[in-house]
């Protein structure tokens, strides 16, 4: 069975600082990796996604995912957080079987 | 276009009592699933389904049970709840399968079980 590891469960930042979120997963095969996001009181929501291509992907509101497949991971950035980044992270992996697998999420928070 | 809703918000039950929490979109999405959300688990897939009247299960499928008799509608019943069962549980549906589509999530309804 597939699992999707994020190491990080609460980050806490200063605005303007960097991000980096990490996710691995441990599925061998053709995976399409999602990375949603929870905002407080709101339902989660897409963030990016990466099915094929370019393995840098850009999503909403200035966040990016690199996927190395060498290191089976799926990392999130973004170059300078705002205190409206403060939300929920889940990373999430979807193989053959057609269902997604989600991380433990990462919470953040960001101090203004 | 509410997208998908979930009945109840809150729920606080004892122990054996049963309820069934009831999952709406108007997307005319043809998969719909049931995740419940536990503090550092994430988001764990307990049933789903690919169409009207299909139903199948995920990763955490005991104790639930679920219904599709409408396109539009996905009900998740408990019928004798126990304290584990504590959690939020989320809805979701996509037009396609989650592999390579967008799942837009519900609300959620917090469960307590007492």
């Amino acid at each position: 069975a597939q699992s999707v590891s994020q190491h990080n469960h609460h980050v806490i930042l200063s605005e303007a600082a960097s991000l980096e979120l990490g996710c691995n997963y441990s599925y061998g095969g053709t995976v399409n990796l999602f990375w949603y996001v929870q905002y407080p009181g709101q339902h989660l929501q897409l963030l990016l996604k990466y099915f094929s291509g370019d393995p840098l992907v850009k999503g909403i509101k200035g966040f990016e995912a690199e996927f190395i497949k060498s290191k089976f991971s799926f990392n999130l950035r973004k170059p300078s957080v705002q205190w409206s980044d403060t939300a929920e992270y889940f990373c999430a992996v979807c193989n053959a079987g057609n269902m997604l697998t989600f991380g433990g999420g990462t919470r953040l928070m960001v101090k203004p | 276009n509410a997208g998908v809703t979930q009945t109840p918000k809150f729920r606080v039950l004892k122990t054996g009592q049963s309820m069934t929490l009831l999952c709406a979109q108007d997307m005319n999405h043809e998969y719909m699933y049931w995740y419940r959300q536990d503090p550092g688990m994430g988001l764990r897939l307990i049933h789903y389904s690919v169409g009207e009247g299909t139903t199948a299960k995920g990763e955490v499928p005991d104790g639930y049970n679920v219904s599709r008799l409408k396109k539009q509608n996905f009900l998740l019943g408990l019928e004798s709840a126990a304290p584990s069962q504590t959690s939020v549980y989320f809805c979701a549906s996509s037009p396609l399968s989650g592999k390579t589509d967008t799942q837009y999530f519900g609300p959620g309804t917090r469960l307590t079980v007492l």
